[in-house]
């Protein structure tokens, strides 16, 4: 079984169109990530979510929304697609404190 | 605010070599550092995850240090194959609790000849 799945794998869309990319992990733990991979191959975090509540939002544009239905998923939501917004994203999850992270396989979202 | 190296950008050895990837990280009031691998086109792959309180973690032909107080961290790859090509990654929690995510170096890039 899959620890962290995520859906699409890859996700071609037009500028200005609105996406969702859906996460679930099975894993049963507290936290899950959002990580954006840009072109120069750099992981940063965009938000972590704790027990449904938003931890952290690291200067992410406010098109890009976290949205999580129950502990196992945590889907993102970007309205308005730009051209930099293409990239690969990475769901990831821990257990609650400093616990080793697990990730997805990673969806890549090319926007034309 | 935390900021993670790793050296160097970009090795290409012959199979069988024993080598090592460097990571340093600069503040050293970290709780755990984790070493990941990732291959083209795929996700990221959990190899090893150092506790602040443990100076080594060995799993396979793998083995990390951790130095918290020199800020560093060293991922030794023993009798290199090319199934070991891959991005190597070190990562940090971004704050002391660790739900604030992993702060990522920008990876080492390995490359075995047959």
């Amino acid at each position: 079984d899959t620890a962290v799945s995520q859906t699409p794998k890859y996700l071609v869309t037009q500028m200005g169109n609105d996406k969702s990319i859906k996460c679930e992990q099975n894993l049963g733990h507290d936290t899950m990530y959002w990580y954006k991979q840009d072109s120069k191959k750099f992981l940063k975090i965009m938000f972590s979510y704790n027990n449904k509540e938003l931890i952290i939002n690291e200067t992410v544009p406010n098109r890009f929304s976290p949205k999580s239905p129950d502990k196992a998923h945590l889907n993102l939501h970007i309205n308005s697609l730009e051209l930099g917004d293409s990239a690969v994203y990475f769901c990831a999850s821990s257990q609650q404190g400093p616990a080793e992270a697990f990730f997805g396989q990673g969806t890549r979202l090319t926007v034309v | 605010k935390q900021e993670v190296t790793q050296i160097p950008a970009a090795l290409s050895v012959p199979e069988g070599e024993n080598l090592v990837l460097n990571c340093s990280f600069t503040d050293s009031a970290i709780y755990n550092l984790q070493w990941f691998r990732q291959d083209p086109g795929k996700g990221l792959t959990s190899l090893l995850l150092i506790q602040s309180s443990q100076r080594e973690q060995t799993s396979g032909r793998l083995n990390a240090s951790l130095d918290k107080s020199s800020g560093r961290s060293t991922l030794y790859i023993a009798a290199s194959q090319p199934g070991d090509s891959a991005t190597y990654l070190c990562a940090v929690p971004d704050s002391g609790g660790g739900a604030d995510g992993l702060t990522f170096g920008k990876g080492t890039h390995l490359i075995i000849q047959p």
